[in-house]
């Protein structure tokens, strides 16, 4: 059974990046073509940040695109996350999520709350 | 970017109740669409992946329709541990995205 746990500073000054890794056990990472990152606003819905496939190509949400980097280690088995120039509205809880074949999220992360505030 | 709507946005129900909640994209996303169950400070879980895949472990109880634009997951008999947030998502395109979610509560 894969499990994803989502790890970095709760805490993020503004204009600062925000940093998040994304370990990933008992099974490969390659053994899924794609892993996305979703965030959830305190109180508010989900918003897709992005994918990132094995290989290392990334698609992005054009929301995001010009602040987020995605990237992926096959040697520590782990997907990591940067945000640059953050601001308050960047506070939320970041998830890692598997992508499946038909592409919906099959397996997440407990996630992890980022707070923007100096 | 397709947007997703959802509704009602939430709906109080008892148990055994039949619910039904409705999904509608603004574009036609063919059967890409998938539905997830979020409890509190919980992440989300997936119930039903392309319209009507029940995603392993996921009880019969939950079911998934349409097609297109319009679709719908059903509850056919709502147990303590249904009450929570649904949302649902379209993987027919990037950006993905979600609506904005159903609470059912009693």
């Amino acid at each position: 059974q894969v499990e994803l746990q989502e790890s970095g500073p709760g805490l993020v000054k503004p204009s600062g990046t925000l940093s998040l890794t994304c370990a990933v056990s008992g099974g490969s990472i390659s053994s899924s073509n794609w892993w996305s990152w979703v965030r959830q606003p305190p109180g508010k819905g989900l918003e897709w940040i992005g994918e990132i496939h094995q290989s290392g190509s990334a698609n992005y949400n054009p929301s995001l695109r010009s602040r987020v980097t995605l990237s992926v280690d096959k040697s520590k088995n782990q997907l990591s996350l940067k945000m640059s120039s953050v601001s308050a509205a960047d506070t939320a809880v970041y998830y890692c999520a598997r992508v499946g074949a038909l592409r919906p999220f099959d397996n997440w992360g407990q996630g992890t709350l980022v707070t923007v505030s100096s | 970017d397709i947007q997703m709507t959802q509704s009602p946005s939430s709906l109080s129900a008892s148990v055994g109740d039949r619910v039904t909640i409705t999904c509608r994209a603004s574009q036609s996303i063919s059967s890409y669409l998938n539905w997830y169950q979020q409890k509190p400070g919980k992440a989300p879980k997936l119930l039903i992946y392309a319209t009507s895949s029940l995603q392993s472990g996921v009880p019969s109880r939950f079911s998934g329709s349409g097609s297109g634009t319009d679709f719908t997951l059903t509850i056919s008999s709502l147990q303590p541990e249904d009450f929570a947030t649904y949302y649902c998502q379209q993987s027919y395109s990037t950006p993905f995205t979600f609506g904005p979610g159903t609470k059912v509560d009693t």
